[in-house]
């Protein structure tokens, strides 16, 4: 079957530093994506990984590994603002073309 | 400016109404999609369509009808909405089904009583 596991809610305080990790298990990989999405509003795209490895950008950074079936996305000098839930997504091609599987996201509250 | 659009943006309805939710996108995107949001569930997608005229089910499309006949629009239909279909609806774009980002249009928060 199909599943994404990711903590439902983190708590950081800014300034500091947060690794949210997620774990998959799908019938077939494609690259995996990190959105962030504010409540009430539209998730965002972060970050996108297919190979092995990290990928930064700016305070964020993802990183991905197939043989274990898990990610991390690391928020640096964490700021207000980026109290929000984020989503955990994998394309699966073992179904159809295009299609996202979304974790149920993890809530981070950042702390003064 | 480039992005995707839904309306209505709330609603409430009641049982068996029939109502249709629109959303268009301007970046001549050939992707697009429909999910639903719900509390605990995360995101759920409901129909895709890979391109004009072509249309698939996602992971929970029971209730809920699509149709793709201009690249631009791709409306979500109900039918008879039912209270068990009170959720927010997001659609979503992209250039293509491969590409690596989707975009998403500001939801649609629906109350069906």
């Amino acid at each position: 079957g199909q599943n994404i596991d990711q903590p439902t809610e983190m708590t950081a305080t800014e300034g500091a530093i947060v690794q949210i990790n997620c774990t998959y298990q799908t019938s077939g990989f494609n690259g995996l994506f990190w959105y962030q999405q504010h409540a009430g509003e539209a998730p965002t795209f972060l970050s996108y990984n297919v190979l092995d490895g990290l990928e930064e950008k700016g305070r964020f950074s993802s990183f991905l590994s197939r043989s274990k079936g898990y990610s991390y996305l690391l928020l640096k000098e964490l700021q207000m603002k980026d109290s929000a839930s984020y989503l955990c997504a994998v394309r699966d091609y073992g179904g159809s073309q295009g299609n996202l599987i979304f974790g149920k996201g993890t809530k981070l509250s950042v702390k003064p | 400016e480039a992005q995707v659009t839904q309306n209505p943006r709330y609603l409430i309805t009641v049982t068996g109404k029939k109502l249709t939710v629109t959303c268009s996108q301007n970046m001549n995107h050939e992707y697009m999609s429909w999910y639903r949001q719900d509390p605990g569930l995360g995101l759920r997608q409901i129909y895709y369509s890979m391109n004009v005229e072509v249309t698939d089910k996602g992971d929970v499309p029971e209730g809920y009808k699509v149709s793709r006949k201009e690249k631009r629009n791709f409306p979500l239909i109900l039918e008879s909405p039912s209270p068990n279909q009170t959720s927010l609806y997001f659609c979503a774009s992209s250039l293509t089904g491969a590409s690596y980002e989707q975009y998403f249009g500001p939801g649609t928060r629906l109350t069906v009583t």
